[in-house]
Order: structure tokens, then C-alpha cells, then sequence
């Protein structure tokens, strides 16, 4: 079965500091893997998503993920936090049946980012 | 180009009482998924739907809870005999088609409180 890791609930970084948000993955075949950020009382906000292709994957506000196959990795980074980015970050696997290419997503427990100015 | 709609933002039940929720997907999309997301809690699915039909609902508690999305309008998400238990964050998604349907977007979010 598809899974993902977050192995640290909360990651507090120093405005103008890089930032990185782990993510672990298990899955069986290639993996789809995304990041959402969830803001207080929001809905869910699509980051970036690594399919194939280049391992370095560039999204939204400045973030990337990249995507390292023999860690079983896709770590969130950011070079320069800014006090806006602190919300709720959530790494996800694609489950991946072979009657469709859209399925559910997995999504890990989550991990609170605080960044302090 | 609007996202997907979710009403209404926030309900409020008492138990023994029905709740329904509502999603609109994103223009052009086609497939709905919901997911409820527990207080300081991921995100765990529960249905996938395409229009009038139930794809995957794996994650469905097998009583009290209903999915659907008719060939015209919202999907519904219905709740019977609702429990405290039951109160949680419920969201929609939806996905197009064919290329791209990796890619979920989310709704805000329903809010419900069981009183």
C-alpha cells in the first residue's frame, strides 16, 4: 500500500532562514507524489507535485521539493522563509490503481511550520 | 475561473439529525472526491465519484454516510443520524479526466459541529 511520513509535527525556522519540511515515502511502483499547505480554517492549497522528469521540482510561493528515489525522499524547501509560509504542510502519495489515472490521495499527518521574524 | 464550491462553510447539527454537504467541482472537471479531516488530524479519504457513479469508496464508514453526484449538479455527501464523533472538516476535491487528473484541487472546506 501507498504511505508517506512526516516525521516532525512542528519545524520552527527564522524568517529569511532556508527552510526544509521532510517527507518519506512507500510505494509500489512509481510514485506520484504532491505538497499542499493548509492555511487556518482553509481548504487545502495545491504546492508542487514530482511525476517524473527532473528530480528538483519547482512550485508556488518559491518552494521546491526534490525527489530523491534511493531515500524513498521528497523533502519541501524553501530558500528564504518568510513569516506568510508559516501554516500547515502536507506531503501526499497518489494511490495508483491500474484501472484509472485518477485515484485517491494519501496524505501523511502533517507538519506545522511556525516561521518567527 | 472558480474553484471548487463547498456549502454550506460551516453546519451545525444535533445528534440524530441529518447532514448534507454540498461540492461543486472546478469547471470541466469531472471526477469529486471527499476527504474529512479529524481536529489536528490529516486528511483520510472516504469517496471518489464520477458523475453517477461511486468509484472507490474504500473509505466510507459502512453505516449512516451516502455519497452521490448526479448528472446535474453538486455532489452530495449525507450524513444520517449524526453523532459527535462525526464532527470534523469535510473536503472536496475534484480532478479533470484524463491527463492531469493527478492533481486534486481542493474546496474550503465544511465545517461540521455536532451538538
Amino acid at each position: 500500500a501507498q504511505s508517506v511520513a512526516q516525521p516532525e509535527d512542528q519545524v520552527n525556522v527564522a524568517e529569511g532562514n532556508p527552510l526544509t519540511v521532510k517527507c518519506t515515502y512507500s510505494v509500489s511502483g512509481n510514485p506520484y507524489l504532491f505538497w499542499y499547505v493548509q492555511y487556518p480554517n482553509r481548504g487545502l492549497q495545491f504546492l508542487l507535485k514530482y511525476i517524473t522528469g527532473d528530480n528538483l521540482v519547482k512550485g508556488s510561493y518559491g518552494f521546491e521539493a526534490e525527489f530523491n528515489k534511493s531515500q524513498t525522499s521528497f523533502h519541501l524547501k524553501k530558500p528564504s522563509a518568510l513569516v506568510s509560509d508559516s501554516a500547515l504542510y502536507f506531503c501526499a502519495v497518489r494511490d495508483t490503481p491500474y484501472y484509472s489515472s485518477a485515484s485517491k490521495i494519501i496524505f501523511g499527518s502533517g507538519t506545522r511550520l511556525s516561521i518567527r521574524p | 475561473n472558480a474553484g471548487v464550491m463547498q456549502n454550506p462553510r460551516h453546519l451545525v447539527r444535533r445528534r440524530g439529525q441529518e447532514a448534507r454537504l454540498r461540492c461543486s467541482p472546478m469547471k470541466g472537471h469531472s471526477h469529486v472526491y471527499w476527504y474529512r479531516q479529524l481536529p489536528e488530524e490529516g486528511l483520510k479519504f472516504m469517496v471518489y465519484l464520477q458523475k453517477e457513479n461511486i468509484i472507490d469508496e474504500s473509505g466510507m464508514p459502512k453505516e449512516r454516510f451516502s455519497a452521490e453526484f448526479p448528472k446535474e449538479g453538486p455532489s452530495i455527501l449525507r450524513i444520517q443520524q449524526v453523532v459527535r464523533g462525526d464532527s470534523a472538516a469535510y473536503f472536496c476535491a475534484s480532478s479533470p479526466g484524463g491527463p492531469g487528473s493527478e492533481t486534486q484541487y481542493f474546496g474550503p472546506g465544511t465545517r461540521l459541529l455536532v451538538l
